[in-house]
């Protein structure tokens, strides 16, 4: 996966909770970015970040808040506003975001509603 | 509006056997296209990229095409192994005024059978 951890795996979310995951990157890129995964559709963007304690919404950021307080960190934490936050998650990295970027993809967390 | 559609969405073929994937695009204005390779589990991993001016581009026993004037891509996949099991994604990048945005498919599950 390319230097991008993410965990937990698995999360459960009981209603009204907040929970956040985590995503770590040992890549030294500025960029990082979160995507939602659902089952049948392209991934959708929720938040990136092109450099420390700077971050922008993406296409579907309601209900989601991040940080970027490191420069190795971009944790994603979703909140009771977001009310169909079943899906797989997938952190990613970048050197910058420019034309020809690659993204390199942590192993996604699994996030389901209790 | 920016899309990216794939066909077929998922494909079942026997090990050694060859297969094609489709990607169709309406993004403008057309930066370049990535083919990801996404285990059942697991995060997006790179497979090549195709900018505007070139035609084809191998990995191994991959090889994507590009013809950017009917706006369709293909990846095409030789003598098949039971690893190739996994969804193909297309990416499209479109990049204007400084901005990098990236529009996916949904993706094309293939299932390489012994």
């Amino acid at each position: 996966d390319g230097g991008i951890t993410q965990s937990p795996k698995y999360l459960f979310r009981k209603e009204g909770q907040n929970v956040t995951l985590s995503c770590e990157q040992n890549l030294n890129h500025d960029a990082m970015y979160w995507y939602r995964q659902d089952p049948g559709q392209g991934l959708r963007l929720i938040y990136y970040s092109q450099i420390v304690n700077d971050f922008q919404k993406g296409d579907i950021a309601e209900g989601y808040s991040v940080s970027r307080e490191k420069k190795e960190s971009f944790p994603l934490t979703v909140t009771s506003a977001q009310k169909n936050p079943t899906a797989f998650y997938l952190c990613a990295s970048s050197i910058a975001r420019a034309p020809n970027e690659k993204l390199f993809f942590g192993s996604g967390t699994q996030l389901s509603v209790l | 509006k920016n899309q990216v559609e794939q066909s077929p969405q998922s494909l079942i073929i026997l090990e050694g056997k060859n297969c094609t994937l489709q990607c169709n695009y309406t993004v403008s204005p057309f930066s370049n296209l990535r083919w990801y390779k996404q285990d059942t589990g697991r995060g997006p991993v790179s497979l090549t990229i195709m900018t505007f001016s070139e035609n084809t581009k191998s990995n191994g026993r991959y090889t994507a095409t590009l013809d950017a004037d009917t706006k369709q891509s293909s990846l095409h996949i030789t003598a098949s192994q039971l690893s190739d099991s996994a969804s193909y994604i297309c990416v499209v990048s479109a990049f204007s005024g400084g901005y990098n945005k990236l529009i996916f498919g949904a993706g094309t599950r293939l299932a390489v059978h012994p």
